[in-house]
């Protein structure tokens, strides 16, 4: 069974400058999450879609995040303006249940390093 | 509000000796909760699970913890340490309820002496 793909894998900007990161889950799993993992943490939940609507998305940076998950599948999410601080690690994960299960295993991809300079 | 306090940010042990990795958690209700794994440059991976069956848990590569709800403590332990499992750990604690929302502690780092 093929993994959770992301691309691109590492990714250098300057500050103002803007960016986007895609995401492919496993085949049929219905939930999905983008976490941002700065250096010497753990990971932070972003956003949580199940299907194509979004769940929580309480700790998105809205003024400069954006992301969509159109027809249920694919993911991508954006940075419009970078800032330094962003400079991290931006992981994917999907999960084969609803956003509602009790026990909500989640499959993680490899992430994409972003550095801003 | 739920949390997650990793008590060691870097644990240093030699190789085949015991490895303890200390986990105190925050819960309001009955907690699933979780240890990741995460080697450089590579993906978290699921090593073992608590969701209210068994209190001893095993998992993947000799790994097991207890959930130990009187000390609200979830420690993550190996009889025998071998050079690959230096990684970095995370424990996670999630809530009935709370759309399957994952909390990560910051993480201990593990090294493994020859």
């Amino acid at each position: 069974e093929a993994g959770v793909a992301q691309s691109p894998r590492y990714k250098i900007i300057e500050k103002r400058q803007s960016v986007a990161f895609w995401c492919n889950p496993i085949s049929g799993h219905a939930t999905l999450y983008w976490y941002q993992q700065i250096l010497g943490q753990g990971p932070k939940l972003l956003i949580q879609f199940q299907n194509n609507g979004v769940v929580d998305d309480s700790q998105l940076p809205k003024d400069r995040f954006s992301a969509e998950r159109l027809k249920g599948v694919d993911s991508t999410l954006k940075i419009q303006p970078a800032k330094l601080e962003d400079s991290a690690v931006y992981l994917c994960a999907s999960s084969p249940k609803g956003s509602n299960s009790a026990y909500n295993e989640q499959f993680f991809g490899p992430g994409t390093r972003l550095t801003v300079l | 509000a739920q949390s997650v306090t990793q008590l060691d940010s870097h644990v240093s042990v030699s190789e085949g000796t015991p490895v303890l990795l200390r986990c105190n958690y925050s819960s309001s209700y009955s907690p699933s909760l979780f240890w990741y794994v995460q080697h450089p440059n590579k993906g978290l991976q699921l090593l073992l699970k608590y969701t209210s069956a068994a209190t001893l848990v095993k998992g993947i590569n000799g790994f097991e913890a207890e959930f130990k709800k009187s000390e609200t403590s979830f420690h993550l332990t190996k009889p025998s340490a071998h050079m690959s499992d230096a990684a970095e750990y995370f424990c996670v604690v999630s809530e009935v309820g709370q759309g399957g929302k994952l909390i990560f502690g910051q993480g201990t780092e593990l090294s493994v002496k020859p």
